[in-house]
């Protein structure tokens, strides 16, 4: 079975531009995260869906960002614009069921850089 | 405070040693989830194992197990017979409250980097 999809694995763009990350959530999963991992931060929840309605999103840093989730198998994070300390590495995940046990299951994340 | 406390930020182990890495939790919900994930330097997270506050027994995937205990609120992962594939960072996550819309957020600990030396 083909696990969460992100893309791209990579971005490098200047200061100011628009930046969309991407992810296809594991088919049949209720559940979408999307995280920041950064040195200093650590993995911090940014927002989260269940059935493609945002419910959590106090972990958004500021207006700049935005996701969105217009189905089940597709869900976009928007950064504009962009700033450099922005840069970290972004995971999407995405969960079975709302039960205890469920793990979420991890995309390979996407390295951004904003110079 | 913090939710999750990972005291470890690094650990040295032999290859073929058995390791423990520590992790406390606080949380005042009796119903919560503790999770385990493993972050090879490649930077993908992978799943290890889950302990539920109302299991009775320890949980086991393979050479991970769970240290569980409750009263003083620690899960610490034991690795058994480990190998240099083991070297990663692995995060420690808990998981709060009932099964109800909006309780499913996992709050992660900053990690403990595991080293297997040959």
């Amino acid at each position: 079975d083909a696990g969460v999809i992100q893309s791209p694995r990579h971005e490098v763009t200047e200061m100011g531009q628009e930046v969309t990350l991407r992810c296809k959530p594991i088919s049949g999963h209720d559940y979408l995260f999307w995280y920041r991992q950064t040195m200093m931060r650590g993995l911090e929840l940014l927002i989260y869906f269940n059935n493609n309605v945002p419910i959590d999103d106090s972990g958004m840093p500021e207006d700049r960002f935005s996701a969105k989730m217009p189905n089940a198998s597709f869900s976009t994070l928007k950064i504009q614009p962009s700033e450099p300390r922005d840069s970290a590495v972004y995971f999407c995940a995405s969960q079975n069921r709302a039960r205890s046990n469920q793990p979420q299951h991890f995309g390979d994340g996407t390295r951004l850089s904003i110079l | 405070a913090q939710k999750i406390t990972q005291t470890q930020p690094g650990m040295f182990v032999q290859e073929k040693e058995a390791v423990t890495l520590d992790c406390t939790y606080d949380t005042s919900d009796p119903s919560y989830g503790l999770f385990w994930y493993k972050q090879p330097s490649s930077g993908e997270m992978i799943f290890l194992i889950y302990q539920g506050s109302y299991d009775q027994q320890n949980a086991t995937e393979g050479r991970y197990s769970l240290n569980f205990q409750k009263a003083r609120k620690s899960a610490n992962l034991v690795i058994s017979a480990s190998q240099l594939g083991d070297s990663a960072m692995y995060f420690c996550a808990m998981r709060e409250g009932t099964i109800i819309q909006g309780a499913q957020k996992l709050v992660f600990g900053q990690g403990t980097r595991l080293t297997i030396n040959p």
